[in-house]
């Protein structure tokens, strides 16, 4: 079975300083990836995501995340932190034979003034 | 296009009550999904739908039904309900299941059973 581990619950940045949630995962086979924000009271919104090919995706609102198979991680970083960019992270996985996405505890993301 | 829309907002239950809660979507995808969400503990799968006709268990289906309407909607019964499943529900839907599809979700139902 697949899981995801996002072992930070709160990360707090300044703003315009670079941030990083961190993401590790365990599956068996080759996974697709995901990261997902949500803000208060909404739903869930897609922000990128791993197939293959090149390590680093680029997503919306200038987020991008590195995927690095040997360290099964899924590192989701932004260059320069705004206070906009405050709200919870989630980090998915599946197999690329499955149908079910497992989710990560989250990370609520702080940004500074 | 108003993607996935969830009806009611809120709800506030006694225990052993009933209710349905509505997913719909006009973005024609072919697979549907129902998660809880609760702190702590991320979104975790009700029940799915891959395609119109058809339904499965996802990780946490006790207590639950769904039915898969037509291939717009998607609704999710509780026949009994329970403290133990006050929490947040989310629907979502995706152009297919197997693969590389991202999930697209509601806003979301927040259930209070009392």
């Amino acid at each position: 079975a697949q899981s995801v581990a996002q072992p930070e619950d709160q990360v707090n940045v300044a703003e315009g300083n670079p941030l990083t949630v961190k993401c590790t995962y365990s599956v068996s086979g080759n996974p697709y990836l995901f990261w997902y924000v949500q803000y208060p009271n909404r739903g869930l919104q897609f922000l990128l995501k791993y197939i293959t090919g090149d390590n680093l995706v680029k997503g919306s609102y200038g987020f991008e995340a590195e995927f690095n198979k040997s360290q099964t991680s899924f590192h989701l970083k932004k260059p320069s932190a705004l206070v906009s960019d405050s709200a919870l992270y989630f980090c998915a996985v599946r197999p690329q034979a499955a149908r079910q996405l497992t989710f990560g505890s989250g990370t609520q993301l702080t940004v500074l003034p | 296009n108003a993607g996935v829309t969830q009806t009611p907002k809120f709800q506030v239950l006694k225990t052993g009550q009933s209710m349905t809660l509505q997913c719909a979507q006009d973005m024609n995808h072919n697979s549907m999904y129902w998660y809880r969400q609760d702190p702590g503990m991320g979104l975790r799968l009700i029940y799915y739908s891959a395609s119109e006709g058809t339904t499965d268990k996802g990780e946490v289906p006790n207590g639950y039904n769904v039915s898969r309407l037509n291939k717009r909607e998607f609704s999710l019964r509780l026949e009994s309900a329970a403290p133990s499943q006050t929490s947040v529900y989310f629907c979502a839907s995706s152009e297919g299941g197997i693969g590389s599809y991202e999930q697209y979700f509601g806003p979301g139902t927040r259930l209070t059973v009392t």
